[in-house]
């Protein structure tokens, strides 16, 4: 299957740093990319879903000015949790499609806020 | 919305029994349905799909099968080994938004 690369894969930061998440698709470009968050032994909640060139679609609930997701090109996604606190630690997952076809995850980020 | 709802949420099977995990759905409009398989501190991967024109599908020891009338799809796995171990998420696809079931964690018992 298709290619999914997640950097970093654990990151600990301490409250009121921004960190930023990458997400790529080595093998095929991805016309929209989505943004997860999973608490430990739940289910994975869609964050925001990411087409390249345009704004971000945030799921209620989530702060857009918290979260900040940038899809700048086909193959690039980025989010970035600004000024972190310990509530926002949690793992977060991306994932990428071509329009009409298979979903493939990163591996994930697991991010603890000090 | 759609909604899918999966079943059960945890499983433990004896090394070389099958295991089965349910999902129903409620949009007919979903015509793709996916189950991915997640080990801990890793992210999902996809093990097996299927689409709203086949009824079943196999490869190996994984298969999917479903029912579009009755808007319900299930995950067999046969010969279940150790690391077949995980948790297992169903979902389904309409107009590329994709909804996922809550999981199953599956533990097979050497």
């Amino acid at each position: 299957g298709a290619v999914v690369s997640q950097h970093p894969s654990r990151v600990i930061c301490k409250s009121g740093t921004s960190v930023k998440i990458e997400c790529r698709s080595l093998d095929f470009q991805a016309t929209t990319m989505f943004w997860y968050r999973q608490f430990p032994k739940q289910s994975l909640m869609l964050m925001a879903t990411s087409n390249e060139g345009s704004k971000a679609t945030y799921e209620q609930g989530v702060e857009k000015d918290k979260f900040l997701i940038n899809h700048a090109s086909l193959t690039l996604s980025t989010l970035t949790v600004t000024s972190a606190h310990p509530e926002d630690s949690s793992f977060y997952i991306c994932s990428a499609s071509q329009t009409n076809e298979k979903l493939f995850f990163g591996s994930g980020t697991q991010l603890s806020v000090l | 919305g759609e909604n899918v709802e999966q079943h059960p949420s945890t499983l433990s099977v004896q090394e070389g029994d099958s295991a089965v995990i349910k999902c129903t759905y409620s949009d007919s409009a979903s015509n793709y349905f996916p189950w991915y398989k997640q080990e801990l501190g890793k992210g999902p991967q996809l093990i097996i799909d299927i689409r709203s024109n086949v009824g079943e599908k196999k490869d190996q020891r994984i298969a999917v099968t479903l029912n579009k009338t009755a808007k319900h799809f299930s995950l067999h796995i046969t010969e279940t080994q150790p690391e077949d171990s995980a948790v297992y998420f169903c979902a389904a696809e309409r107009s590329n938004q994709f909804y996922f079931g809550t999981g199953t964690s599956l533990t097979v018992i050497p």
